[in-house]
């Protein structure tokens, strides 16, 4: 059963850092390219970055671009975004999500539960 | 960049069927995908490639696409349909791109 489980969100005051995981199971991890999805409080989802299975391609949302730093550790089969210089538009609930590249197209077979992000002071 | 557009909520009556839109300049040449969001819990793909129902997902959902909209359509909508329910499409220049979201309740 594919198992995808994010932590380390929290409440980080304007400015601060943060470093979310996401560990996978389930599944041969270093096959896929896995993305960051976000959803900020009664907005739509957002995609906010991307990594190929090998972890030597990185992708990130104009929002995030030089802010935010996405990785993975395929010994430990799991997923990192480190946000740094955050902002109060940054609070929503972060999602990592499995990609699947089929005919031309692009879709998350499956997500995590989510981990929420709070910037505030 | 690339738009779509969903309304923001959908009514339905218990047994009854739901068709929730997603709307986008010529989406009928994008491939569409739906994805049913519920508090606290990880989203679920629930149809992918305009059509196709991912394992374990009951039958009574299915998709279309023609034209400028593609659509959800739930059928004897249940109680445990309620939930919000996000179209993606892949766009070669925009990238993901998501809709706002409806929020389906079944009354």
């Amino acid at each position: 059963e594919v198992q995808l489980l994010e932590s380390g969100g929290g409440l980080v005051q304007p400015g601060g850092s943060l470093r979310l995981s996401c560990a996978a199971s389930g599944f041969t991890f270093s096959s896929y390219a896995i993305s960051w999805v976000r959803q900020a409080p009664g907005k739509g989802l957002e995609w906010v970055s991307a990594i190929s299975g090998s972890g030597g391609n990185t992708y990130y949302a104009d929002s995030v671009q030089g802010r935010f730093t996405v990785s993975r550790d395929n010994s430990k089969n799991t997923l990192y975004l480190q946000m740094n210089s955050l902002r109060a538009e940054d609070t929503a609930v972060y999602y990592c999500a499995k990609e699947v590249t089929e005919g031309g197209t692009m879709y998350f077979d499956y997500w995590g539960q989510g981990t929420l992000v709070t910037v505030s002071s | 960049s690339y738009d779509v557009t969903q309304p923001l909520s959908v009514s339905v009556a218990l047994g009854q069927t739901a068709r929730i839109t997603c709307g986008g300049n010529n989406i009928g040449s994008k491939k569409v995908h739906w994805y049913q969001l519920k508090p606290g819990q990880a989203p679920v793909l629930v149809i992918y490639r305009d059509i196709n129902r991912p394992s374990g997902i009951p039958e009574r959902f299915s998709g279309s696409n023609s034209g400028n909209t593609a659509t959800l359509t739930i059928s004897r909508a249940q109680v445990e349909d309620e939930a919000d329910y996000h179209c993606q499409v892949w766009d070669g220049s925009a990238g993901w791109v998501f809709g706002g979201g409806t929020k389906l309740t079944v009354l």
